[in-house]
C-alpha cells in the first residue's frame, strides 16, 4: 500500500502557481519522496525528490516539512500542459522491501485557461 | 539521448494466449523494473531486475515472469493471459546502486485481452 495521502483532484489557474500537497506521516529516516506525473495514458514522468532539504530544478520545487511528515511540490507558473496526474511516492534506499515504487491514486490536476 | 523504448505500442490478444513484451532501458542504465496499469488506478510493481537477477517482485501471480539479457534490455512474459490482464504495461530503467536511483519510465504497451 501506498504511504502517502494525497488529494483526489485540484484547480489551478494558467499561470498561478500550483501547489500540490503529500501527506506521508510514516516517513523512515532514509526513505526519499519522490514526485512523478502521468499525462493521460503516457509513462510517468520523473519531476524531482528529496531527502530532508528543499529541492528545486527547472520544472518544480519540492518543499519537505521539518519533520518530514508532509511535503509540497510547487508548480511555479502552471499551463494547461501541466494538467496530469501527479504521484507522491515514499521510497527507501536500493535493495531494501521499499525500494519499488508504490503509486497511489495521485491528484488530477487541472489548469483552466 | 534515446529514453526508455518498449515493443510493441498496442497489442491484442485472446484468452489463453501468452504475450512477450520488450523494453530497452536508458543507455547506462542497468536496471529494469516492470509496472502494471489498469484502467483507474496508478502503476503496480511487478519486477525489478539488476544484472540480469530479479531484485524484486510484486505480488503478481506465476503467469508473469520476466528477464533481462547481457546487453540489459528485458522482455516481461504473461501466460494463459485473462481478460484482467488488460491494462497499460510500462517499463523503467535506472542505473542502480545509487541512494537516489531514479527510475525513468517508456510509454508503454497498451495490452487488450479479448
Amino acid at each position: 500500500d501506498a504511504k502517502t495521502t494525497q488529494p483526489t483532484s485540484m484547480d489551478c489557474a494558467e499561470g498561478r502557481a500550483a501547489n500540490l500537497p503529500c501527506n506521508h506521516s510514516t516517513i523512515s529516516g532514509n526513505e526519499y519522496v519522490y514526485w512523478y506525473r502521468q499525462i493521460h495514458s503516457q509513462g510517468p514522468q520523473y519531476i524531482i525528490h528529496g531527502l530532508k532539504n528543499n529541492e528545486t530544478n527547472e520544472m518544480a520545487s519540492l518543499i519537505i516539512t521539518e519533520d518530514r511528515k508532509s511535503s509540497t511540490l510547487i508548480l511555479p507558473h502552471a499551463t494547461l500542459r501541466d494538467t496530469a496526474v501527479y504521484y507522491c511516492i515514499v521510497r527507501g534506499p536500493p535493495g531494501g522491501s521499499n525500494y519499488k515504487l508504490t503509486f497511489g491514486k495521485g491528484t488530477l490536476l487541472t489548469v483552466n485557461p | 539521448d534515446a529514453g526508455v523504448t518498449q515493443s510493441p505500442t498496442h497489442l491484442i490478444k485472446t484468452r489463453g494466449q501468452h504475450v512477450t513484451l520488450r523494453c530497452s532501458p536508458i543507455s547506462g542504465h542497468k536496471s529494469v523494473s516492470w509496472y502494471q496499469q489498469v484502467l483507474g488506478q496508478g502503476p503496480q510493481f511487478i519486477f525489478q531486475y539488476y544484472e540480469k537477477e530479479e531484485r524484486g517482485r510484486g505480488n503478481f501471480p506465476d503467469r508473469f515472469s520476466a528477464r533481462q539479457f547481457p546487453n540489459y534490455s528485458s522482455e516481461l512474459n504473461v501466460n494463459a493471459l485473462l481478460l484482467g490482464d488488460s491494462a497499460l504495461y510500462l517499463c523503467a530503467s535506472s542505473l542502480w546502486g545509487l541512494t537516489t536511483d531514479t527510475q525513468y519510465f517508456g510509454p508503454g504497451t497498451r495490452l487488450t485481452v479479448l
